[in-house]
Order: C-alpha cells, then structure tokens, then sequence
C-alpha cells in the first residue's frame, strides 16, 4: 500500500526512559505533520514540517520532545525521559496540497 | 484553551434517519474546515471540507454546513447507514496549523 505508515504501532515502555516514534509519509508529500490523541480528547497538533522550510514547532509540550524529517521522507518523534502523562496515541500525517491530510495508524503509547 | 469544540461525545441515530454532528469555534481567524471519520485501530480518513468563503457543502450523502457568524460548522450524513459508525472529528486550519475537536461517536442502529 501507499499510504502512511508507522511503527511500532504499539509501544510499551517504562517511566525515564526515551522512546522513538517514526514515520513514513506518502512518497512525495511534502508536509508531514505530528499529533497526539490522549484517552478521550482530540487530536492534539505537535508539529509540522513543510519541504524544507523550518519546522513550526510551537505545539510540542516540552523540551523533552523532538522530532527531525530528513527532507521530505522519513519522521522521527522522540520523547526522552518519558512521563506517564505521555501516555497516548500518536499520529502521523502527510499531505501534498491544499488541506487535505493523509494519516497514519498510529502508534499507542503506554508509559508504565 | 479548545478552539474547537464538540460538545456532544455521542450521538445515537436510526438507519435511514439523518445524523447530525455538530462543532462551534472560536478563531474568526479559521479559513478552511474539514471533517475526518475514525475507525477504531485506525487514523482520521478525511470526509469533507468547507472553505470559509462558502456556507455549504455537499458530497452525497454528506453535507458541511456553516455558520460564519455563530461560529457554528454541522456535518448532515443522510441517509445515515450502520457503516457510518465511527468517530467524527472536525478540524479548522489557520496559518497552516490544523486545530481539532474531541469528536463525536455517531452510532447508527440498524
């Protein structure tokens, strides 16, 4: 298939410890974009990444998050230090134009 | 601070009945608004848009509904069918930056 994919799709991991989370996008999309979806609530924007523009990066949480696209393929969200509070689904999502985004399944965080 | 709202978590509709799934917004700024539809295990599927120019909408058996002035958006599905069940998220964009509600779960009983 050509859509968006991520892995893992489900990770468990223990408080203090880092996790990464990647992303594949839809080959030749240019914008890739983070959100997080927490038990119950909406969709949650962390990041956005356009071709090779800086990275609008106003919607992370804290500094113990990051994320790094190498051009206009592969994602990486890290969280380091990991806090139960982090404990959510994370979704990916690629589009080429206009508004229209691409997600992926996403990955289930548990931090135990 | 929600700039998107879904105030109803649930709606239980009848096959054949029209659903109505309802968000409100406060950005004026908002310039593009989109509805997603969610399966369990799943990510958002895109369903709909609306720019902020237009007041309606229409794909099928989906229509957009809104309401610049009461800063009010619907999703009309009629004839809803028991396939429609899922969760409904409405999104509004400005600057490029996607804001979301909480969803809404739409049942549809056969």
């Amino acid at each position: 298939g050509a859509g968006v994919s991520q892995s893992p799709s489900n990770k468990v991991t223990e408080k203090g410890k880092d996790v990464e989370l990647r992303c594949d996008p839809i080959s030749g999309h240019t914008a890739l974009y983070w959100y997080r979806q927490r038990l119950g609530q909406g969709l949650e924007f962390l990041i956005y990444f356009q071709g090779n523009s800086a990275p609008d990066k106003s919607g992370l949480p804290s500094d113990r998050f990051s994320a790094e696209r190498t051009g206009e393929s592969v994602s990486t969200l890290t969280i380091q230090r990991t806090q139960q509070e982090d404990s959510a689904v994370y979704l990916c999502a690629s589009s080429l134009r206009g508004y229209e985004q691409y997600f992926g399944p996403g990955t289930r965080l548990t931090v135990t | 601070d929600q700039q998107v709202k879904q105030n109803s978590p649930s709606l239980s509709v009848q096959e054949g009945r029209i659903s109505i799934l309802n968000c409100d917004y406060t950005n004026s700024m908002f310039d593009y608004f989109l509805w997603y539809k969610k399966y369990p295990a799943e990510g958002p599927t895109f369903l709909i848009s609306i720019s902020s120019i237009k007041d309606k909408n229409e794909d099928g058996r989906f229509t957009v509904f809104l309401n610049k002035s009461a800063k009010h958006l619907s999703l009309h599905i009629v004839p809803s069918q028991p396939g429609d069940s899922a969760v409904y998220f409405c999104a509004a964009i400005s600057f490029n930056k996607f804001y979301f509600g909480s969803g809404t779960k739409l049942n549809v009983k056969p």
